[in-house]
């Protein structure tokens, strides 16, 4: 099972909005509603973001927003501030018979 | 408080074994489904393994399957992850994360991770 595809890097100005992109197949991203998106500040756990493509849980940011078309779902963060310098991943589950998840080769985000 | 931590992760050589503990808190946790994640020093993250919430439903990915063993000790709010003939690409920091309660596949909560290096 491969991995998603993501872009390596993303970068914007504070108050820019930016949209990370996470390309699968219909096997994965486009055959299920679940994807999620997670983020990681360097040397901390990952942090969930958005869940069901499109859901927040409770305490995340509004600016954090998803959405699905295809086999391509995408992560967008508006109002871009210092703190959301992070890397990205996404992850979806697959059909598969044994292996349950899949993550996203991950998105370095730089506020410049 | 929601907490999961991790221990056990250690230097290991080529072929040899290591169990991995995570002591779970400030959850019910015997009605949550767990998982461990991984994560190579500087790569992406993969999910390694799923293990319902009786213990019976378990999941591994094609790369540790048959080597490495999940399980779970409810009265002990405790998941485990047996590792046998472990190999260098095994190196990694290891985390436990929580299935999120509404279904939606997802890790809700995450451990701060044991760092697992296999090396000779």
């Amino acid at each position: 099972q491969s991995a998603l595809t993501q872009p390596a890097s993303v970068s914007g100005s504070p108050g820019q909005s930016i949209t990370i992109s996470c390309t699968g197949t219909s096997s994965d991203v486009g055959g299920y509603n679940y994807v999620s998106w997670y983020q990681q500040h360097p040397t901390k756990a990952p942090k969930l973001l958005i869940y069901e493509v499109n859901n927040r849980p409770s305490g995340v940011s509004n600016r954090f927003s998803g959405s699905k078309s295809g086999n391509t779902a995408s992560l967008t963060i508006s109002g871009l501030q210092a703190e959301d310098e992070a890397d990205y991943y996404c992850s979806s589950y697959i059909s598969s018979s044994s292996t349950l998840y899949v993550f996203g080769t991950g998105t370095k985000v730089t506020v410049l | 408080e929601v907490q999961l931590v991790e221990s056990g992760g250690d230097l290991v050589q080529p072929g040899g074994s290591l169990r991995l503990s995570c002591v779970a808190s400030g959850f019910t946790f015997r009605i949550y489904e767990m998982n461990w994640v991984r994560q190579a020093p500087g790569k992406g993250l993969e999910w390694v393994s799923y293990i319902g919430t009786s213990g019976t439903n378990i999941h591994y990915a094609d790369s540790v399957k048959g080597r490495f063993t999940i399980s779970r000790d409810n009265a002990r709010n405790s998941l485990y992850l047996q590792m046998n003939s472990l190999r260098a690409e095994d190196t990694a920091v290891y985390y436990c994360a929580r299935d999120i309660i509404t279904g939606g596949e997802s890790f809700d909560y995450w451990g701060q991770g044991t760092l697992v290096t296999v090396s000779s």
